[in-house]
């Protein structure tokens, strides 16, 4: 079946850096996403990785690793206005996403 | 950037109403839509595939004949709960995605339904 693992949450300090994993088994890979979501609203895209590396976005960046299929969201510099749902996305051979379940980080003063 | 627009935002209706909610996307053509349910504290569930010119593809366990999908132009398509009932209060999200490939599906804001 198909598979993708994120924690379900996480704290941590404004002003510091944190990581949030996301590990996929699927039917096939084209491509990998991440969204916020704040509570009560839709989700925002904030980063897409096909090929290994890392995509840097200002504050957040995403890494992917194919063969290990394991990417993970990098957020620096942590804002209050971080605090969201970060959910990992998987889009399989059928170019459906699949998606996780979320990790709710919660930043604190 | 792609644009999705949701309308209503927020629904409160008697139980046994059906409710219309519309998606349309505003700069781009999308051949497909998604509907997706969000309960709180729980996270997205993909409903249907909703196909332009053809019949939408339903996830197990969601009924189509009680959330019908209608994807008639490239712009817009619309779900209607029918004959809505208390269970069936929650967030409904669509989302679009442009034909070219390795886009991000964009959301709508989204339509809170509630069902007294």
């Amino acid at each position: 079946g198909q598979n993708i693992d994120q924690p379900t949450e996480m704290t941590a300090t404004e002003g510091a850096i944190v990581q949030i994993n996301c590990t996929y088994q699927t039917s096939g890979f084209n491509g990998l996403f991440w969204y916020q979501q704040h509570a009560g609203e839709a989700p925002t895209f904030l980063s897409y990785n096909v090929l290994d590396g890392l995509e840097e976005k200002g504050r957040f960046s995403s890494f992917l690793s194919r063969s290990k299929g394991y990417s993970y969201l990098l957020l620096k510099e942590l804002q209050m206005k971080d605090s969201a749902s970060y959910l990992c996305a998987v889009e399989d051979s059928n170019y459906q996403l699949i998606w996780g379940a979320g990790t709710k980080l919660i930043i604190k003063p | 950037g792609a644009v999705v627009s949701q309308h209503p935002s927020w629904v409160i209706c008697k139980s046994g109403t059906s409710v219309k909610i519309e998606c349309r996307s505003l700069d781009f053509q999308a051949t497909t839509m998604f509907w997706y349910r969000q309960f709180p504290k729980q996270s997205l569930m993909l409903m249907a595939t909703s196909n332009e010119g053809s019949k939408a593809t339903y996830e197990q366990g969601v009924e189509k004949d009680k959330f019908l999908i209608n994807h008639a132009s490239l712009t817009l398509s619309t779900l209607t709960v029918t004959s809505a009932h208390p269970e069936d209060s929650s967030f409904y999200i669509c989302s679009a995605r442009e034909p070219r490939g390795g886009q991000p599906q964009h959301f709508g804001d989204g339509t809170r339904l509630s069902i007294l």
